[in-house]
């Protein structure tokens, strides 16, 4: 079965830094990735997706992700942090067995510090 | 005119009680789907409805039980309530049957047993 695995639990950054959280998906198969972003006693919103167009992703709030297939990840990236990204970003991948079901990662934390 | 809604936002009770949440998406999608976040933040997906058909079945306890009265709505029932059963359970819908779409959430349903 797929998973999908985020190292760091927690990322904190300075307002203006680069923010960098990792995403890394087990099959040897391509498949669907996508970032969503959590903001506080809120549902999760969809920041960008990859379904085998382009590798380079780009999304909502200036995120976007690259998806290399050696490697087997799917980072997510932002130039230049605001301090109103500060949230959980939960990445996921489509599940290869049941191609209509999605499996997230345990989720990273992000934190912009002033 | 909030896309997908959850009721209640917040409920608390006492373990062996029987609750519901109610789930409502004014996106005409014909798929709708029941997550449960754990403390950790760890999203797992519980069940799929695709046009009112059961889709997706997690191996949830048979103490949960979804309802879909039409494609707009998918309630979920808890019988005999657990200690264990204490997450926020959000619902979401996608446009299709397949998860290049993107799922829209809801803003969840912290549930507290006692």
């Amino acid at each position: 079965a797929q998973s999908v695995t985020q190292l760091g639990s927690h990322v904190s950054v300075s307002e203006g830094a680069l923010v960098l959280l990792r995403c890394n998906y087990s099959s040897s198969v391509p498949p669907y990735l996508f970032w969503y972003v959590q903001y506080p006693n809120q549902g999760l919103q969809l920041l960008l997706k990859y379904t085998s167009a382009a590798t380079l992703v780009k999304g909502i709030n200036g995120f976007e992700a690259e998806f290399k297939k050696s490697e087997t990840s799917f980072h997510l990236t932002k130039p230049s942090a605001h301090m109103s990204d500060a949230a959980e970003y939960f990445c996921a991948v489509s599940d290869n067995d049941s191609s209509y079901k999605l499996i997230f990662g345990s989720g990273t934390r992000l934190l912009v510090r002033p | 005119d909030t896309a997908v809604s959850q009721t209640p936002k917040y409920l608390v009770t006492q373990m062996g009680n029987d609750k519901s949440i109610k789930c409502e998406q004014n996106l005409g999608h014909d798929t709708m789907y029941w997550y449960k976040q754990d403390s950790k933040k760890f999203l797992k997906i519980m069940f799929s409805y695709n046009n009112k058909e059961l889709i997706i079945n997690e191996t949830v306890p048979n103490r949960f039980s979804p309802k879909s009265p039409d494609k707009a709505h998918l309630n979920l029932h808890i019988n005999s309530l657990e200690l264990g059963d204490s997450a926020v359970y959000f619902c979401a819908s996608s446009p299709y049957l397949t998860s290049l779409e993107t799922q829209y959430f809801g803003p969840g349903t912290r549930l507290l047993v006692l």
